[in-house]
């Protein structure tokens, strides 16, 4: 398993702009799954990309992946108040111990 | 379909004392790993099990400890506490054949 690293760490927006938070991890995956933490609380998975995928869109969101720049970017759309949470990636290389970064904290002001 | 469960969800001992902590996953899951989260170190992988057998550890000592019941239920135990055991444990579920974990909303562990 590895480490993703999220970057920025802490990202303040309006309620309807986009949000953009990126991931970077060091080798080879399977798989990178985005997830997103309120405050103390369990994670729940919002996405999950495969290394042989480019792009997925869930909703209003919409994930990246380019395995050439070992990086991935995940694009909230018209974001919500309720948007407010720690967003973390989680690269997986098949042994089912996912690592996490410490995460973008994302606020946005309504 | 019911979530992941974990009890307790607040719990509050002292150093030297011991801990174990409760993890039933979604139905259909067997396999189940365990997470730390602090604020310093972050999320950390603990241990995974699958079909009552540990599978996949992290790097934790030996206090650190877990089993799998038949049922696919999962108790983590943390033997003679100290004050960085302090953070939240999270337990994480995923059918056989497939990637995505599915978290339990955590028990918060704060040792005195």
């Amino acid at each position: 398993s590895q480490q993703g690293e999220e970057d920025p760490q802490a990202l303040s927006i309006q309620e309807g702009e986009n949000a953009t938070m990126n991931c970077s991890y060091k080798t080879s995956i399977n798989n990178l799954q985005w997830y997103r933490q309120n405050s103390g609380r369990g994670l729940v998975h919002l996405i999950l990309i495969r290394s042989n995928e480019r792009e997925k869109h869930s909703g209003r969101l919409r994930v990246t992946l380019d395995t050439s720049k070992k990086s991935s970017s995940l694009l909230i759309t018209a974001s919500r108040a309720a948007d407010t949470a720690s967003y973390f990636c989680a690269p997986e290389t098949g042994r089912r111990a996912l690592t996490f970064g410490s995460g973008t904290r994302l606020q946005v002001q309504p | 379909k019911a979530g992941v469960t974990q009890t307790p969800r607040y719990l509050i001992k002292t150093r030297g004392q011991q801990v174990t902590l409760s993890c039933s996953p979604i139905s259909g899951h067997r396999s189940v790993s365990w997470y730390q989260q602090t604020p310093g170190q972050g999320l950390q992988f603990l241990f995974e099990y699958f079909s009552e057998t540990q599978r996949n550890k992290g790097n934790f000592p030996g206090r650190f400890s877990g089993r799998q019941f038949s049922n696919s239920r999962s108790e983590m135990n943390v033997s003679t506490l100290e004050l960085g055991d302090s953070a939240l444990y999270l337990c994480a579920s995923t059918l056989p054949s497939a990637d995505t974990q599915y978290f339990g909303p955590g028990t918060r562990l704060t040792v005195l």
